[in-house]
């Protein structure tokens, strides 16, 4: 079935160093990805996301690297801050019925990044 | 503009009450969507709602579950004959009609303990 996993499940970095989360999923039909970031007691924020048409974006801070090939989806956070601190979930999106694309979204199981100061 | 309204933020039940979890979209949004997450696990989709119809329930459990979006007022996420394992945060997003993801937002989750 479909599913959404992540390599490593915890990562600790010192500020200011580059953090890499990685991401593998296995439905080759989905056209949208997305990486949120989940702070403790709180919901999930977006961070950024890239279709499936690209094999880059890049955002303040972050950049996504998609691979098709190997369905593999990284995240990549520049200058860690301690306020990177977080739990990060990527997330793909499959069309859904008749074609058309809405929010049902199916996660992976998160990957905890700590930030030493 | 405030964000995605859920309530409680928290809330207790003994086995076999019923929870009923609300979430008031934002401003202009008539799409909604309900999530499950399971601790230390990614959220799980339910259902997707817009203005009075169920559009996608799919990951609704067969029983005890259900969900409305009315005209008037916020969404419902009904859980009846809560068991232990219902315990979970649910959280709720709301997207305007006809607009991309990136305009969705999440609301803060309401933690739901089953005793």
């Amino acid at each position: 079935g479909e599913s959404v996993g992540l390599h490593l499940p915890t990562l600790s970095v010192q500020e200011g160093d580059n953090s890499i989360i990685n991401c593998a999923y296995s439905n080759s039909a989905s056209d949208y990805f997305i990486w949120y970031k989940q702070e403790s007691g709180k919901g999930p924020q977006f961070i950024i996301d890239i279709r499936s048409n690209m094999d880059k974006r890049q955002g303040q801070r972050v950049t996504v690297l998609l691979n098709k090939t190997v369905k593999h989806l990284s995240l990549q956070i520049a200058a860690t801050q301690p306020g990177d601190s977080a739990v990060y979930f990527c997330a793909e999106r499959s069309q859904g019925a008749g074609g058309t694309s809405y929010g049902k979204l199916t996660f992976g199981q998160g990957t905890i990044l700590t930030v030493h100061p | 503009n405030a964000g995605v309204m859920q309530n409680p933020r928290h809330l207790v039940r003994r086995r076999g009450q019923e929870a009923r979890l609300r979430c008031s979209p934002m401003k202009g949004h008539s799409h909604v969507y309900w999530y499950r997450q399971l601790p230390e696990e990614g959220l799980k989709f339910m259902v997707y709602l817009q203005k009075e119809n169920i559009i996608d329930e799919s990951g609704m459990p067969k029983e005890r579950f259900s969900a409305e979006f009315p005209k008037e007022g916020p969404s419902i996420l009904r859980i009846q004959q809560v068991v232990r394992g219902d315990s979970a945060a649910y959280f709720c997003a709301s997207s305007p009609p006809r607009a991309p993801w990136t305009e969705a937002f999440f609301g803060q989750g309401t933690r739901l303990t089953v005793v």
